[in-house]
């Protein structure tokens, strides 16, 4: 059965910084791409960023552009984001998700999401 | 930078079937993905590469796309298919997700 488990969203004040953790089981990490997608509570969805398979290609929303950054650790099946420069508008629920298709985080649809993990973003 | 517009909601009998579009600049060049949400719950997939259905999801839901406009089709509406519905496409370097529609059932 195929998991992915958030963990690290809390409150922040507007600059302050934020690690996400997703550990997935289930599948084997290392062939898929993987992706933060994130969810003001009561609005629609919006991908965040995205990860291929090893680590060496890597997209951004133009919201999060040289602010947050993606990275994995196949060894310890986990993906993270790093967030930086938060903004009161980066506050919104994130899930962890996985591609359907092997390898990249482009050419597939999510096939499984996590439950999230909230981050809050307030002075 | 790709713009898809989804109706806010749409209404619809049980056993009727309910249309959800999403429309985009030439997007029936694009696959097209849809996503179903429920209260409290993470989305699921319904419907990928247009009008693909993953392993559980019923006949009933079923995509088309040409033009400017992708279709996600319910047919024999039943009152578990209340839900949020989100159309997906990749715009080049970027995931890009329709505003959603709530689907209500009568």
């Amino acid at each position: 059965e195929v998991q992915l488990v958030e963990s690290g969203g809390g409150v922040r004040r507007p600059g302050g910084s934020l690690r996400l953790s997703c550990v997935a089981s289930g599948f084997s990490f290392d062939d898929f791409g993987m992706s933060w997608v994130r969810q003001v509570p009561g609005k629609g969805l919006e991908w965040v960023s995205g990860i291929n398979w090893n680590g060496d290609s890597t997209g951004y929303a133009g919201s999060v552009k040289g602010r947050f950054t993606i990275s994995r650790d196949n060894a310890k099946n986990s993906l993270y984001l790093q967030m930086n420069s938060l903004r009161a508008e980066d506050t919104a629920m994130y899930y962890c998700t996985k591609e359907l298709a092997r390898w990249d985080y482009s050419n597939s649809p999510i096939d499984y999401w996590g439950q999230g993990t909230l981050v809050t973003v307030s002075s | 930078s790709n713009v898809l517009t989804q109706p806010p909601s749409v209404s619809v009998a049980p056993g009727k079937t309910a249309r959800i579009s999403c429309g985009g600049n030439n997007i029936g060049s694009n696959s097209v993905h849809w996503y179903q949400q429920k209260p409290g719950q993470a989305p699921i997939l319904v419907i990928s590469y247009k009008s693909d259905r993953p392993s559980g999801i019923p006949e009933r839901f079923s995509g088309s796309n040409s033009g400017n406009t992708a279709t996600l089709t319910i047919s024999r509406v039943e009152a578990g298919d209340e839900a949020d519905y989100y159309c997906q496409v990749w715009d080049g370097d970027h995931w890009v997700f329709g505003g959603g529609t709530k689907l209500t059932v009568l």
